[in-house]
């Protein structure tokens, strides 16, 4: 049973890109989570989708976008890129009401 | 707002025991988690306490939890190298109908395990 999968695992972008980073659920779960950990610094939630929607948000800026597809996948996109961007982007999973598990992550490099 | 602390740092010998220590000001928690993060890896759960408990055990593991004081620790028994790694203590709130655990994080606690 694969776990949460991210895709790819290291990026480098220039400021003023965009990126696509994308993620697969665990198998059973519908529910993805986004989280951005910055060197040195806990994970922050970015949002959380269900039901292709998006459920929650934290405090991060509309550059910050992302999609559920129909098969529980999802994409986060941010576009505008800020050398503050930089950071290790982890996707989590669950069924609702269940503990997550995280992915390895995304490393982002914006230069 | 939520707000998550942990101390930066534990440096421990093999074979002692590990305490690493949280606090959180939510009193409306629910889950408190520990984390443990390898380098260049992602989160692995290590284990979770409901709120209305005050321990739980699992193998080598042992958290205690004191609501009264928003206290939270892990306590590792036989510590061994491959316990070096950055632990994050989590609290989430009660999920809203249709949607899964919110969670904030404590900024992180690097434990070192020398021979």
């Amino acid at each position: 049973d694969a776990g949460v999968t991210q895709s790819p695992t290291h990026l480098i972008k220039t400021r003023g890109q965009q990126v696509t980073l994308r993620c697969s659920p665990k198998s059973g779960h519908d529910t993805v989570s986004w989280y951005q950990q910055a060197l040195g610094q806990g994970p922050q939630f970015i949002f959380q989708y269900y039901e292709e929607e998006e459920r929650q948000r934290g405090n991060f800026p509309d550059r910050f976008s992302g999609h559920q597809f129909p098969n529980y996948s999802s994409e986060l996109n941010v576009n505008a890129l800020l050398l503050g961007d930089s950071a290790l982007y982890l996707c989590a999973s669950s069924g609702v009401n269940e503990k997550l598990f995280f992915g390895s992550g995304t490393q982002l490099s914006v230069l | 707002g939520e707000d998550v602390e942990q101390s930066l740092f534990l440096s421990v010998r093999e074979g002692d025991s590990s305490v690493i220590n949280c606090t959180y000001t939510d009193s409306s928690s629910t889950y408190l988690y520990w984390y443990k993060q390898e380098p260049g890896a992602g989160l692995q759960l290590l284990t979770y306490i409901f709120s209305n408990m005050d321990m739980k055990q699992d193998q080598r593991l042992t958290v205690l939890l004191n609501k009264k004081d928003k206290h939270l620790s892990l306590r590792i028994a036989d510590t061994q190298t491959g316990d070096s790694a950055i632990y994050f203590c989590a609290e989430s709130e009660p999920p809203s109908a249709g949607t899964a655990s919110k969670l904030t994080f404590g900024t992180g606690t690097r434990l070192q395990v020398t021979l």
